[in-house]
């Protein structure tokens, strides 16, 4: 069966210091990858989606970058954290138009 | 306007009470439709897909209206266990990009 994984689960960083989360899929081959944010009592904004190796698409212009450097492994990075950063961040795959996400990394940038 | 709008709530209801949500989309070319549901804290599920003709599972129930952009779900006889927050989601083109509703939160009371 599947399992996407993401570390780390909590993270408290300064304003700009780096970021790395990281994603990985298990159980399937090629699959869509996505990153999204969650804002305290906000919905889901998709940053970034990949449809494979080295293929990312970025849905809004900010200070994150993301990364495929394998076919099952997604990174979201940041060089300098904002305040702004803070939030729930999730990775997700989908399948057939449903999205299975990893247990969500949330980041508190003080 | 947004692409996904819902009600955020809270929603307060007693147990075995009958509650609905709606939720409206934009975009009049979306093809796919599902609700998901969040627990505080945690990551998205799907709770089911909304097809065009409705469907049901136990006590369930979504709904699409295309004419008017918007789908519905209805629980019925609600649980203590059904208080979460429900993503409306919408998938906006033929691929695998979905768009999330802002959630709108359930309290169930007993």
């Amino acid at each position: 069966s599947q399992t996407i994984h993401q570390w780390p689960a909590t993270l408290v960083q300064p304003v700009g210091s780096p970021l790395s989360l990281e994603c990985t899929v298990e159980g399937t081959s090629n699959p869509n990858l996505y990153w999204y944010r969650q804002a305290a009592g906000r919905g889901l904004q998709l940053l970034f989606y990949s449809v494979g190796i080295g293929q990312i698409s970025s849905e809004v212009p900010q200070n994150l970058s993301a990364s495929r450097p394998q076919d099952r492994q997604f990174i979201l990075s940041s060089k300098k954290l904002l305040l702004s950063d803070s939030g729930f961040y999730l990775c997700a795959w989908s399948f057939v138009g449903e999205l299975f996400f990893g247990e969500g990394s949330r980041l508190t940038v003080l | 306007r947004k692409e996904v709008e819902q009600d955020p709530g809270p929603f307060n209801v007693p147990e075995g009470a009958t509650v609905a949500f709606n939720c409206t989309y934009s975009n009049s070319a979306s093809q796919s439709f599902f609700w998901y549901r969040q627990d505080c804290r945690k990551e998205p599920k799907l709770l089911m897909s909304v097809y065009s003709s409705g469907n049901e599972d136990g006590r369930f129930t979504a709904q699409l209206n295309r004419a008017s952009q918007y789908i519905s779900l209805l629980i019925r006889d609600s649980k203590l266990s059904d208080s979460a927050t429900y993503l409306c989601v919408v998938n906006r083109n033929a691929g695998n990009m979905l768009t999330f509703g802002g959630g709108t939160r359930l309290m169930v009371k007993p």
